[in-house]
């Protein structure tokens, strides 16, 4: 079974920018979650998507949005991007709610 | 509110030797543990995982896990390291709060590996 998928794995934006990064989930898996990783802030929570409803969100500001399809892909969508906004941004799908989540290899976002 | 620590930033053994990663928690009730592995410019692999039942866990590569509900802690251990461990490891629970379950991630701890 395939894993989970990130594209584009490497982006490079200047600021003011907007960016939307695409996730597919494991076959099978209704639960997609978005996670930001920064060397100072670790692994932070942004938002969960399960059947196509924001479930969940983390403490982010507003130009943070996502959506998730049918087919339970997920985009994650940032607009008037910061340099803060540099990152690595992890998507990982989950079976059941209160599963074990699979991670892709993320997209590793640069702002200038 | 639930929370993750893991005290060592980072850790260096020799290989061959044995490894302990630290991992306590904060939550009012049996939480969902996970410990994932995360390799330079990766995502996390889940090594293993606990949800109920006997508390010591074994997972993918080797480790092995603990649950210890009187002192709250989940903690990662393998009995002889090899140079390829060397990564960063995190400690999570998954726990359900208000606007529903997560799972929150500890910050890490980076395993340094010595020949």
């Amino acid at each position: 079974k395939a894993g989970v998928t990130q594209t584009p794995r490497y982006l490079i934006k200047t600021r003011g920018q907007q960016v939307t990064l695409s996730c597919s989930p494991i076959s099978g898996h209704r639960s997609v979650s978005w996670y930001q990783q920064t060397p100072g802030q670790g692994l932070q929570f942004l938002f969960e998507y399960f059947s196509e409803t924001q479930r969940n969100k983390g403490n982010f500001p507003g130009r943070f949005s996502g959506r998730q399809f049918s087919n339970s892909r997920s985009e994650m969508n940032v607009s008037t991007l910061e340099l803060g906004d540099s990152a690595l941004y992890l998507c990982a799908s989950s079976l059941a709610e209160k599963g074990a989540q699979y991670f892709g290899p993320g997209t590793r976002l640069t702002v200038l | 509110a639930q929370s993750v620590t893991q005290p060592d930033i980072h850790i260096t053994v020799s290989e061959g030797a044995s490894l302990e990663l630290r991992c306590n928690y904060s939550y009012g009730a049996t939480p969902y543990l996970f410990w994932y592995v995360q390799s330079p410019g990766q995502g996390l692999q889940l090594l293993l995982k606990y949800f109920s039942g006997d508390t010591l866990v074994q997972g993918i590569k080797g480790f092995e896990a603990e649950f210890k509900r009187s002192q709250s802690s989940f903690n990662l251990r393998k009995p002889s390291v090899h140079w390829s461990d060397a990564a960063e490891y995190f400690c999570a629970v998954g726990a359900a709060g208000t606007g529903g379950f997560k799972t929150i991630f500890g910050a890490g701890t980076r395993l340094f590996v010595k020949a």
